[in-house]
């Protein structure tokens, strides 16, 4: 069974500074895909990136980007130029990749990290 | 906006009964999940459905079924209500071909 461990329950980080969450999995297989999602108050689960583990180039979304390092095992998420708009909790997420496209929705999460703006 | 909507918002139960939570997904999006969130955890998976057919669970009990409709929308039943079962619920759909999930705003159950 997968496992996703972020060990940084709450974060801070002044605004427009850059700040990185962390986090690592365990898995035995070789094809998957990592999510950073962002859950604002609001609760709506939102997608903030996304890498494929075939993929050795880093994954980049605007002020996103995540450094991937497939051995160790840890997918961590940079977040450049912060902005008030920023703070939420932050999951790190993993799903196996299936040969087809069908099935194996499964996403198994972290606890999340807390992410505070202060301005 | 994810294009995924779940209803109602807010739900209040007593222990025992029974709810049914709906998922309404963008067209195209044939399969979709549910997770159970409890407070100040990460959402946990209990089941998905495609083609309107479970075909993959996690570990929660029967009591927790579902359904998925040919026009897109689904349902999470929750039989013999117990505490614990307060969480926020979400579904997350996807289309064939895409590789990410999006998800709904969630419904808040609360049992008492």
């Amino acid at each position: 069974a997968q496992t996703v461990t972020q060990s940084q329950p709450e974060m801070s980080v002044q605004e427009a500074e850059t700040v990185t969450l962390s986090c690592t999995y365990d898995t035995s297989e070789s094809d998957y895909y990592l999510f950073w999602y962002k859950q604002p108050p609001s609760r709506q689960m939102i997608l903030v990136i996304r890498q494929e583990a075939y993929k050795q180039q880093n994954a980049t979304e605007n002020r996103f980007s995540v450094n991937f390092q497939k051995a160790a095992k840890s997918f961590s998420l940079k977040i450049s130029d912060s902005q008030l708009g920023d703070a939420a909790m932050y999951f790190c997420a993993y799903r196996s990749s299936p040969l087809s496209n069908f099935g194996n929705e499964k996403l198994t999460f972290g606890t999340g990290t807390r992410l505070t703006i202060i301005p | 906006e994810t294009g995924v909507t779940q209803s109602p918002t807010h739900l209040i139960k007593t222990r025992g009964q029974q709810v049914t939570l709906r998922c309404s997904s963008q067209s195209g999006h044939n399969t979709v999940s549910w997770y159970q969130q409890a407070l100040g955890q990460g959402p946990q998976f209990i089941f998905q459905y495609y083609r309107e057919e479970e075909n993959g669970r996690g570990n929660f009990p029967p009591r927790f079924s579902g359904l998925q409709f040919p026009n897109y929308s689904s349902e999470l039943n929750v039989n013999a209500l117990e505490l614990d079962d307060s969480a926020l619920y979400l579904c997350a759909t996807r289309g064939v071909g895409s590789a990410e999930q999006y998800f709904g705003p969630g419904t808040r159950l609360t049992v008492t």
